[in-house]
C-alpha cells in the first residue's frame, strides 16, 4: 500500500532517446509535483498540477513534458535527452489541509 | 521570493550525542510551514517534523525536536541521543500557507560516527 509510487526506480539511456517516468498516488491528494535533484542533491522543483490542472513549470524546458491523466497521476515525459538530465527524479504529492508532501522513491536517471 | 539557507554543509558527531542542525529562512509571509526532511542513502524522503508558524509552541517527535524563532526566521532541528541510522542528508523545507511550492534548503550531511 505504497503511498507515492515511481516507475521506474533506474533508468538509463543515450543521449538523443526519449523517455517517461511514471507517478501515481493513492492518498486522494489533489495536488501533485516533480522535483529535480542534481548531483550536489539540490532539490528544485519543476512542475505542479492541481486536479489535472498545470499551476507551476519552473522554467524547465519545453523537452520536459508532464502529463496528468487524472488527479492520481502524474507522469514526466522527456524528449531529446541530454547528459544534464542525468539526475534523480521525485514524485510527490500533498494534502489539501496539512501542506505536507509525500515523497515518492526517485527515479535515477543516467544519460550516457 | 522565499529562501532557505542551511549553512552547515556536513556536520559528523559520535553515537548517543545531541546535534543541531541549522536552518534560516526568508519570507514576507506570517503564515507558513516548517519542515524537516531527512534523505538516508536509500535516497528516500523522510519527513522526520513540522512546524506551523502559528503556533509558539516547538514541535518535538520522539528525539528530534525544533527551535523556532519565527521573529529570527530561524528553525534549528535538535537529534538527541543520535543513533547510526540518524545519518543522512537534511534538507529544511519552507511552504506558505495556502501556497503548492514547496522551497528547500542545500542540506546538511549528517553522519554519525559509531
Amino acid at each position: 500500500d505504497t503511498a507515492v509510487s515511481q516507475t521506474p526506480k533506474y533508468l538509463v539511456t543515450q543521449m538523443g532517446n526519449d523517455k517517461s517516468i511514471k507517478c501515481e498516488q493513492n492518498l486522494g491528494h489533489d495536488t501533485m509535483y516533480w522535483y529535480k535533484q542534481d548531483s550536489k542533491k539540490f532539490l528544485k522543483i519543476m512542475f505542479s498540477y492541481n486536479n489535472k490542472e498545470l499551476i507551476i513549470n519552473e522554467t524547465v524546458p519545453n523537452r520536459f513534458s508532464p502529463k496528468s491523466p487524472d488527479k492520481a497521476h502524474l507522469n514526466l515525459h522527456i524528449n531529446s535527452l541530454e547528459l544534464g538530465d542525468s539526475a534523480v527524479y521525485f514524485c510527490a504529492s500533498m494534502g489539501r489541509l496539512s501542506n505536507e508532501q509525500f515523497f515518492g522513491p526517485g527515479t535515477r536517471l543516467t544519460v550516457l | 521570493a522565499q529562501t532557505v539557507t542551511q549553512s552547515q554543509p556536513e556536520m559528523s558527531v559520535q553515537e548517543a550525542e545531541t546535534v543541531t542542525l541549522s536552518c534560516t529562512y526568508d519570507t514576507s509571509e506570517s503564515n507558513y510551514y516548517l519542515f524537516w526532511y531527512k534523505q538516508p542513502p536509500s535516497r528516500q524522503m523522510i519527513l522526520v517534523i513540522r512546524q506551523e508558524a502559528y503556533k509558539q509552541q516547538n514541535a518535538t517527535e520522539n528525539r528530534f525536536s525544533v527551535n523556532f524563532q519565527k521573529a529570527a526566521k530561524s528553525f534549528s532541528l535538535k537529534i538527541s541521543d543520535s543513533q547510526l541510522g540518524d545519518t543522512a542528508m537534511y534538507f529544511c523545507a519552507f511552504i506558505g500557507f495556502g501556497n503548492e511550492k514547496l522551497t528547500f534548503g542545500t542540506g546538511t550531511r549528517l553522519t554519525i560516527i559509531p
